[in-house]
């Protein structure tokens, strides 16, 4: 079945430095890419879409890569400030219906 | 975009009784899902509700237990039946905007945090 990973639970980093998520799939080849961010009590809002002929896309301080040879997707947030704390969560697209498939998210913490 | 409505936001049940959660769009939109996001969890798709069809349900998921309705293309409800303490989780409304707009870009409503006692 497909299996989505995001490797890290948590990360944590200072003010001001890039953060770097990775989310890993398997079983699948997805013909997109999804982030969302998801704050406590709240549901999830969608970032950035990078579809499987595109190598990179930005948006403001957000850049999404993804490489279907290596069945991976990296998030970057530059300049990363406190306010970008949160839980960042991949997915896949599957099927003709646009169900998606979430990996369990990675909690990042901004410290000032 | 859309603007997504939940009720109610929370509730604390009892064992055996069943939870009716409504979600409202400020827009008519065909694609309606329903998710589960248990603590510590990720999200996990329930199952697609479209307007004038059957529910289509994921696999470990049955209609008795989580009946859906889907009256219009603006509302819709999930129902957990006979519930249990394994049923606490929070549950989530999503629509997918009809093609045009951003691609399968869905937008979520705030939830519904379910405790069971």
């Amino acid at each position: 079945s497909q299996k989505i990973e995001q490797n890290s639970e948590a990360l944590n980093i200072q003010e001001g430095k890039t953060a770097t998520l990775t989310c890993n799939y398997t079983n699948y080849s997805p013909a997109y890419l999804q982030w969302y961010r998801q704050d406590p009590g709240r549901g999830p809002v969608f970032l950035l879409l990078i579809r499987e002929n595109e190598k990179e896309k930005r948006k403001e301080r957000l850049k999404v890569t993804f490489d279907t040879t290596l069945k991976q997707s990296l998030f970057h947030i530059t300049a990363s400030q406190p306010a970008d704390s949160a839980t960042y969560l991949c997915a896949l697209v599957r099927g003709s219906q646009g169900n998606l498939i979430f990996g369990k998210g990675t909690k990042l913490s901004v410290k000032p | 975009s859309a603007v997504i409505s939940q009720k109610p936001s929370r509730d604390i049940c009892q064992r055996g009784t069943s939870l009716t959660i409504q979600c409202q769009v400020d827009s008519q939109v065909t694609m309606m899902f329903w998710y589960r996001q248990q603590p510590g969890q990720s999200l996990t798709l329930i199952a697609t509700a479209n307007q004038g069809s059957e529910a289509t349900y994921e696999s470990g998921f049955v209609i008795d237990k989580f009946p859906i309705s889907r009256p219009n293309l603006t509302f819709s409800t999930l129902t957990v039946s006979n519930l249990s303490p394994e049923d606490s989780s929070i549950y989530l409304c999503s629509v997918e905007l009809p093609s045009g707009s951003s691609y399968n870009e869905q937008f979520f409503g705030p939830g519904t945090r379910l405790t069971v006692l």
